[in-house]
């Protein structure tokens, strides 16, 4: 059973930094493309980042350029987001999403499953 | 980036009823449209990918349409379980994005 379970969310001041992780089971990590998607509190979906099955290419939404950073440990089957400058507008709940398949493949950039998300606060 | 709207925000449906939602994309996707569901307190949840395919384990009363820039997701008969929001996603173009989100409620 494919299981993504992530940690690291919690309250933070703005202007500081946080670090997600999300462990995965139950499939070969290193194959399967990784994504980041976070939801406001009451609203939609917002996609974050994403990452190559080997960490290789990496891609992000606007809106977090520059702050943010993906990475995975393919040794440790965890994806990792680095979140810096956070501010108010970061606040949602991050999900942790196992893409369908790798970046080139003739699947991927769909998202299934997803983890149960944790939350991030940006607040003083 | 490519805008994805979704319509109605709302929908009042009962349990039975055929529920038909859509999607339009501010330029074309080909048919790399997806569509979730997502119920209260938990993660979204992979119905149909490139437009018309059923992910793994969901019901054949879910079916997708479309290509280019208009879509449709359709309920043919409303289980009590299928209240809930559904979501579209592209991946026709970085970056990824997903539509407003459409809430299917009991009417």
């Amino acid at each position: 059973e494919v299981q993504l379970l992530e940690s690291g969310g919690g309250l933070v001041q703005p202007g500081g930094s946080l670090r997600l992780s999300c462990v995965v089971s139950g499939f070969t990590f290193s194959s399967y493309a990784m994504s980041w998607v976070r939801q406001a509190p009451g609203k939609g979906l917002e996609w974050v980042s994403g990452i190559s099955g080997r960490g290789g290419s990496t891609f992000y939404a606007d809106s977090v350029k520059g702050p943010f950073t993906i990475s995975r440990d393919n040794s440790k089957n965890t994806l990792y987001l680095q979140m810096n400058s956070l501010r108010a507008e970061d606040t949602a709940i991050y999900y942790c999403a196992k893409d369908v398949g790798d970046y080139g493949a003739n699947l991927y950039n769909w998202f299934d499953p997803w983890g149960q998300g944790t939350l991030v606060t940006v607040s003083s | 980036e490519i805008v994805l709207t979704q319509s109605p925000a709302t929908l009042s449906l009962s349990p039975g009823e055929r529920a038909t939602l859509s999607c339009r994309a501010s330029q074309t996707v080909s048919s790399y449209l997806a569509w979730y569901q997502q119920k209260p307190g938990q993660a979204p949840r992979l119905l149909i990918y490139d437009a018309s395919n059923r992910a793994t384990g969901i019901p054949a009363r879910f079916s997708g349409s479309g290509s280019g820039t208009d879509f449709t997701l359709t309920i043919s008969s409303l289980e009590p379980e299928d209240f809930a929001v559904y979501y579209c996603q592209q991946r026709g173009n970085w970056p990824l994005t997903f539509g407003g989100g459409t809430k299917v409620e009991i009417k």
